[in-house]
């Protein structure tokens, strides 16, 4: 079947900007996270959502970053007044449910170049 | 301290060789441990869960020193197609992954 797809797969935003960064999880994937990538780096925690409930935010790195799942399928990241700092890979992941030991699936990224 | 700490190599090894890699974490609460594997701008895939016991599976084999709190990753017989970043993740068991900033793996002919 069909894996986690992400939409644009390449954004270049002007500093100051708004962008917003979307995720199609598997079908009937519970869980839902999103990460940051930067270059170098492993995915850093963003937020994680189970159904439309956004149970975890505690790695959006300031009040710019907002996400959401108003159905419980789809999210969208949004970044607002992009800044250069915020350069990176945005990834998405889903797992069935969500336990701690279960496998989540990945989407291609989103590159997010400011400048 | 970062929460979960990797050698980021790159651990350069001639076909066939066996490598391995080690990985720690600070949290003792952590319950559940993973290595995941990412190509070169690519998405990560998991590789293999890590059990108490240990496990292997073909080639790889994952262990789990709590009492360190360590991880580490073998691999045998080492093909061109290993080369890739060796991401380790940890979980608490809440929602919360923690991934290590990855071990770079090249495999030559």
């Amino acid at each position: 079947g069909a894996g986690v797809s992400q939409s644009p797969r390449y954004k270049v935003a002007k500093r100051g900007q708004d962008v917003a960064l979307r995720c199609d999880p598997i079908s009937g994937h519970v869980s839902l996270f999103w990460y940051q990538q930067a270059l170098g780096q492993g995915p850093e925690f963003l937020t994680y959502f189970q159904n439309e409930a956004q149970l975890d935010k505690s790695g959006l790195p300031s009040d710019r970053f907002f996400a959401e799942r108003p159905e419980g399928s789809v999210s969208t990241l949004k970044i607002q007044r992009t800044q250069q700092e915020d350069s990176a890979v945005y990834l998405c992941a889903s797992s069935h449910f969500g336990a701690p030991q279960e496998t989540q699936y990945f989407g291609p990224g989103t590159r997010l170049l400011v400048l | 301290r970062k929460e979960v700490e990797q050698d980021p190599g790159p651990f350069n090894v001639p076909e066939g060789a066996t490598v391995a890699f080690n990985c720690t974490y600070s949290n003792s609460a952590s319950q559940s441990f993973f290595w995941y594997r990412q190509d070169c701008r690519k998405e990560p895939k998991l590789l293999m869960s890590v059990y108490s016991s240990g496990n292997e599976d073909g080639r790889f084999t994952a262990q789990l020193n709590r009492a360190s709190q360590y991880i580490s990753l073998l691999i045998r017989d080492s093909k061109l197609s290993d080369s890739a970043t060796y991401l380790c993740v940890v979980s608490t068991g809440g929602f919360k992954t923690i991934f290590g900033a990855g071990t770079r793996l090249f495999v030559k002919a």
